[in-house]
């Protein structure tokens, strides 16, 4: 069964408004998480690192204050895209990984995805 | 910098037939490389990794990867394909133990035909 869960999985936003997204490892301590973006047929792009606890790390040429990242516990990150239009939509992936436990293998452990479209 | 490059973005096999799908990476220290499986609108499901034991890696669904240090590549192969096989492939590179920051090629999609 999954491992890590994202929600909400459709999200529709009008231009202006933020959006948040939650990602949640379900049975292990997530000690990091990382975000992706994922344009129409095309690559997972990285945009950030994040450790519970700790400020993420964007990848360069991603805003920090657009695409705000927590991760205040070991089970939740969260990814708010501030002030969405058009060009934000996209579909968003986070996955997981741990230090413990089914998390702590080793393995990267993936959410369904999130899918944002801005009016 | 590790990267990683998947030829051709569209692959058509017939039910039954091979499946190669083909990875090759660039990196500048010992990799380790994935691929993962895509259906529309999920996440990615891990299908095989190598990380530094065996050069032949066998994955889940009939699944397995050669990794060729001197070719550089670290090709999916599945003897016989499927329908349920239909789907989106990425190859991935990282570096060190853990499959911590992945650098994912630009994917392939399988069809499979009746």
């Amino acid at each position: 069964g999954a491992v890590v869960s994202q929600h909400p999985s459709r999200v529709i936003c009008k231009s202006g408004t933020s959006v948040k997204i939650e990602c949640r490892s379900l049975d292990f301590q997530a000690t990091t998480m990382f975000w992706y973006r994922q344009f129409p047929k095309q690559s997972l792009m990285l945009m950030a690192t994040s450790n519970e606890g700790s400020k993420a790390t964007y990848e360069q040429g991603v805003e920090k204050d657009k695409f705000l990242i927590n991760h205040a516990s070991l089970t939740l990150s969260t990814l708010t895209v501030t002030s969405a239009h058009p060009e934000d939509s996209s579909f968003y992936i986070c996955s997981a990984t741990g230090t413990s436990g089914r998390g702590g293998t080793g393995e990267l452990f993936f959410g369904e995805g999130s899918r944002l479209t801005v009016l | 910098a590790q990267s990683v490059t998947q030829l051709g973005s569209h692959v058509s096999v017939s039910e039954g037939a091979l499946v190669l799908l083909r990875c090759n990476y660039s990196s500048s220290v010992p990799p380790y490389l994935f691929w993962y499986v895509q259906y529309p609108n999920q996440g990615l499901q891990l299908l095989l990794k190598y990380t530094s034991a065996a050069t032949l890696v066998k994955g889940i669904n009939g699944f397995e990867a050669e990794f060729k240090k001197s070719e550089t590549s670290f090709h999916l192969t599945k003897p016989s394909a499927h329908m349920s096989d239909a789907a989106e492939y990425f190859c991935a590179v990282s570096v060190g133990q853990g499959a911590q920051k992945l650098v994912f090629g630009q994917g392939t999609r399988l069809t499979i035909n009746p």
